[in-house]
């Protein structure tokens, strides 16, 4: 079974700077989709970037940016100039990518992100 | 609908009692998911449906839950004799077909309702 493990309960930046979110994940599969979303107290998951596994770049959206290890199977978010707007629960997400696949997203438990003025 | 519409947003209930959750997805997504969200934990896999029908329940927790999705639009998530571990957030996302999630259009999740068993 697919697993995604996010090992950093709480983590804490200052504005302007830049943090690292971890998530490691385990499946058997070699084709598939990573995602990290974002969900403000509003409880809306919003979708922050997405990779396919089949791509060796590192996809980017603006700040966002994500350093994928396929080999090591992790799937890092990288969040650059750090605004205040930035602050909330971020998930890893895994979505097998085949024929017979629910498409149903596997989550981590999530990272508390907070972001200090 | 222009996104995910789920209802109600709140819902407090005494143990024992009969929940329905509702979730109205956007118009022309025929797949549609429906997650829970407990205190402290990322969101776990409850049932999907393609169209109306929902071919695996394995992941429903027990048999106290249920769900079904009329006219490949507005599905409904069931609780009955609801115990205080069912407290949690439900979430619904809908997507335009199974394997188009990771497309332009994606998952689009509804703010979930927020269920609390007294």
């Amino acid at each position: 079974a697919q697993t995604v493990t996010q090992s950093q309960p709480e983590m804490s930046v200052q504005e302007a700077e830049t943090v690292t979110l971890s998530c490691t994940y385990d499946t058997s599969e070699s084709d598939y989709y990573l995602f990290w979303y974002k969900q403000p107290p509003s409880r809306q998951m919003i979708l922050v970037i997405r990779q396919e596994a089949y791509k060796q770049q590192n996809a980017t959206e603006n700040r966002f940016s994500v350093n994928f290890q396929k080999a090591a199977k992790s799937f890092s978010l990288k969040i650059s100039d750090s605004q205040l707007g930035d602050a909330a629960m971020y998930f890893c997400a895994y979505r097998a990518n085949y024929g017979g696949s629910q498409g149903n997203l596997i989550f981590g438990k999530g990272t508390k992100l907070s972001v200090k003025p | 609908g222009a996104g995910v519409s789920q209802s109600p947003s709140n819902k407090v209930t005494e143990k024992g009692k009969d929940v329905e959750l509702r979730c109205d997805p956007i118009s022309g997504h025929t797949a549609l998911y429906w997650y829970r969200q407990s205190l402290g934990q990322g969101l776990e896999f409850l049932i999907y449906f393609q169209g109306n029908s929902a071919p695996d329940k394995s992941g429903l927790p027990s048999d106290r839950f249920s769900a079904e999705r009329t006219g490949g639009s507005v599905s409904t998530l069931t609780i009955q004799r609801t115990q205080q571990e069912d407290s949690a957030v439900y979430l619904c996302a809908s997507s335009l077909a199974l394997l188009t999630g990771v497309t332009n259009y994606g998952y689009t999740f509804g703010s979930g309702t927020r269920l609390t068993v007294v």
